[in-house]
């Protein structure tokens, strides 16, 4: 099991265009988060799965921003028309049901840059 | 809405020297979860904290967790610059029948060596 990976690792884009990241999250965990992180600033939840259910959005997660989980595995992350405010750290956790007695694994992360 | 606060928010600190970091919230938990992020990294776990009183220890850091108080405290003993680190604290709202967990703003740690 090598963890929650996270694709890109960095991105950089110009306002106004359409990004998507992905997040594969460990096998066996049922339960998907997305979370952004600003420079200096604690991770704020973005949105939930479980399997493929969508279950919980931040009011953080404008109508330019669409998560998707289709088979309750890979997630992904889609920011359209990107603005300078959406620069930030995207990260991805995971965990099972049972995931708040062994807390929940985050991937490495996706820098988006908006220029 | 659930409010987690920590304090310091930064704390710089000597080698050799002992420190308690504190993480309050504001509403009923009974889990919570502390983390380590080093620069432009992700984040590790360090230690999750199941029910009032539980106190975990790995090398010269210390967690433990007050329901009742609402706090938890991350204790560093005999400081190494390898500590160095942003360190958050995380309240799991599952008891709130709402499943995620919310952070707080981080405490960033400079051990001078």
């Amino acid at each position: 099991d090598t963890g929650v990976s996270q694709d890109p690792r960095h991105k950089i884009t110009k306002r106004g265009q359409n990004v998507t990241f992905r997040c594969d999250p460990i096998s066996e965990h049922n339960r998907l988060y997305w979370y952004r992180q600003t420079l200096g600033q604690g991770p704020e939840f973005l949105t939930y799965f479980q399997n493929e259910a969508q279950l919980e959005k931040s009011r953080l997660l404008s109508d330019r921003f669409s998560a998707e989980r289709p088979k309750g595995s890979f997630s992904t992350l889609e920011i359209q028309r990107t603005e300078q405010g959406d620069s930030a750290m995207y990260l991805c956790a995971s965990s099972s049901v049972q995931g708040a007695n062994y807390g929940y694994t985050f991937g490495s992360g996706t820098r988006l840059t908006v220029v | 809405e659930l409010k987690v606060e920590q304090n310091p928010l930064f704390l710089s600190m000597q080698e050799g020297k002992n420190y308690t970091i504190y993480c309050n919230y504001s509403t009923t938990s009974d889990r919570l979860y502390w983390y380590r992020q080093d620069p432009g990294k992700s984040l590790e776990s360090l230690f999750v904290l199941l029910s009032n009183g539980a106190v975990k220890q790995e090398g010269r850091l210390m967690a433990s967790l007050d329901t009742k108080a609402r706090l938890s405290t991350l204790h560093i003993t005999a400081a190494v610059h390898d500590l160095s680190a942003t360190y958050f604290c995380a309240v799991d709202m599952s008891w709130n029948r709402d499943d995620k967990i919310i952070f707080g703003k981080g405490t960033r740690l400079h051990i001078l060596p």
